[in-house]
């Protein structure tokens, strides 16, 4: 069975560096063809994908954020960290991880789903 | 303004069918990239209802189905029941952008 579980602080301030991370367990990220990724919902909005890292420690980041953006991996620990900088109000939001599912053609990834996701942090910029 | 359009909301009554759009473009649905759906139960992390266009996970009632034409795709729920009530999520992956999501779809039972 699958888990991951997402920790990190409720409450940064504006400006400040946030850092998540995902433990999970169920699976390794040693294991080809496995991906971790990190997606966000502001509250009553819409999910927005983050940032995602394969197996192979290739990483992938939403062009519009990709600036502020790092995603690391510990495959020892069974870890995923997220970093974003230069927080601000409109980053407060519940930060999810989730396992990635990849489909593959002649060893390029075509395709990924999430299956399954963390429960979900919520995470507030304020001052 | 998401990348896959999704109306804001949909009703039935139950024992009704509805369905829900995801419409895209070329560089998205179009360029043939599979669209996966989600199921968000109030105040719950949202789960995997459909994978590569049509397929259901293990445990997903087969009142979900999955489609797929062109630039847009479709989740059609049959037999609607009072626990569909829920936001529905479409995702697939923009040649230019990477993973997207659209902009969510609220069910009611009414």
């Amino acid at each position: 069975q699958i888990t991951l579980k997402e920790s990190g602080p409720t409450l940064v301030k504006p400006t400040q560096t946030l850092t998540l991370t995902c433990t999970f367990s169920g699976f390794s990220l040693s294991t080809s063809g496995v991906g971790v990724g990190w997606i966000r919902q502001p509250p009553g909005k819409a999910l927005e994908w983050l940032a995602l890292i394969y197996w192979n420690d290739d990483k992938r980041y939403s062009p519009s954020l990709k600036s502020r953006l790092t995603i690391t991996k510990d495959t020892s620990k069974n870890q995923v960290v997220l970093t974003m900088t230069n927080m601000d109000p409109v980053d407060t939001a519940t930060y999810y991880c989730a396992h990635i599912i990849i489909t593959m053609v002649r060893g390029v990834i075509i395709n990924n789903w999430f299956d399954p996701w963390g429960q979900g942090t919520l995470v507030t910029v304020s001052s | 303004q998401s990348v896959l359009t999704q109306p804001p909301s949909v009703s039935g009554a139950p024992g009704q069918r509805v369905t829900i759009s995801c419409t895209g473009s070329s560089s998205n649905i179009g360029a043939g990239y599979d669209v996966h759906w989600y199921q968000q139960l109030p105040g719950t992390a949202p789960k995997l209802l459909i994978y590569g266009n049509s397929n259901r996970p293990s445990g997903v009632p087969d009142r979900f189905s999955g489609s797929k034409s062109g630039t847009s795709a479709s989740l059609a729920i049959t037999g609607l029941q009072a626990e569909d009530e829920a936001d529905y999520y479409c995702q697939s992956y923009d040649s230019s952008l990477s993973e997207v999501f659209g902009g969510g779809t609220k069910l009611t039972v009414l």
